[in-house]
């Protein structure tokens, strides 16, 4: 089976930073993905994590440990507009792209 | 352009009723998927087509059938609506596999009432 687990919700604050965390168990690894998705909108990419190590990105970084499963997306400078829910999803392998369970940020003033 | 075009974006109908939602690529993508969003917000896939050929089924009901008439389009037919469909469909495409991002389209929010 696919597992991949994230938090369900989380708050920050305008400024701050937050961490987002991604733990997965899955038959087949071939990339990380990050997505973002405001209500009602669709998931947009943000970044994606294939070797061990940290991916910047601006705003946004992405850091991947494949001997412990895990990922995280670091936000930093924290704005209202981040307030999203944040995807994370492993490429298992045969082109399928399973979706974690997802973490709704809140950004408050 | 629109790179990834579903049509309707609503679609409310009755339970046994039956209804199809169409999606387009043009980015020229091998791959396209169909996509179901609880009201839970989480992303559960349902099929996926590469090159027209379908790929990837994950046991969903055979009252669901995707039809991918050439590469750039994968439609999905719904049969004998019920209450537990009530969800948002989206549709994604990717270019072969690895490292390159799926592009989704806008969703379809069905209701069935």
């Amino acid at each position: 089976g696919q597992n991949i687990d994230q938090p369900t919700e989380m708050t920050a604050t305008e400024g701050a930073i937050v961490q987002i965390n991604c733990t997965y168990q899955t038959s087949g690894f071939n990339g990380l993905f990050w997505y973002q998705q405001h209500a009602g909108e669709a998931p947009t990419f943000l970044s994606y994590n294939v070797l061990d190590g940290l991916e910047e990105k601006g705003r946004f970084s992405s850091f991947l440990s494949r001997s412990k499963g895990y990922s995280y997306l670091l936000l930093k400078e924290l704005q209202m507009k981040d307030s999203a829910s944040y995807l994370c999803a492993v490429n298992t392998g045969f082109q399928k792209l399973v979706f974690g369970t997802g973490t709704r940020l809140l950004v408050s003033p | 352009d629109t790179a990834v075009s579903q049509t309707p974006k609503y679609l409310v109908t009755q339970m046994g009723n039956d209804k199809s939602i169409k999606c387009e690529q043009n980015l020229g993508h091998d791959t396209m998927y169909w996509y179901k969003q609880d009201s839970k917000k989480f992303l559960k896939i349902m099929f996926s087509y590469n090159n027209k050929e379908l790929i990837i089924n994950e046991t969903v009901p055979n009252r669901f059938s995707p039809k991918s008439p050439d590469k750039a389009h994968l439609n999905l037919h719904i049969n004998s609506l019920e209450l537990g469909d009530s969800a948002v469909y989206f549709c994604a495409s990717r270019r072969g596999q690895g490292s390159t991002e799926a592009f989704f389209g806008q969703g379809t929010r069905l209701t069935v009432v």
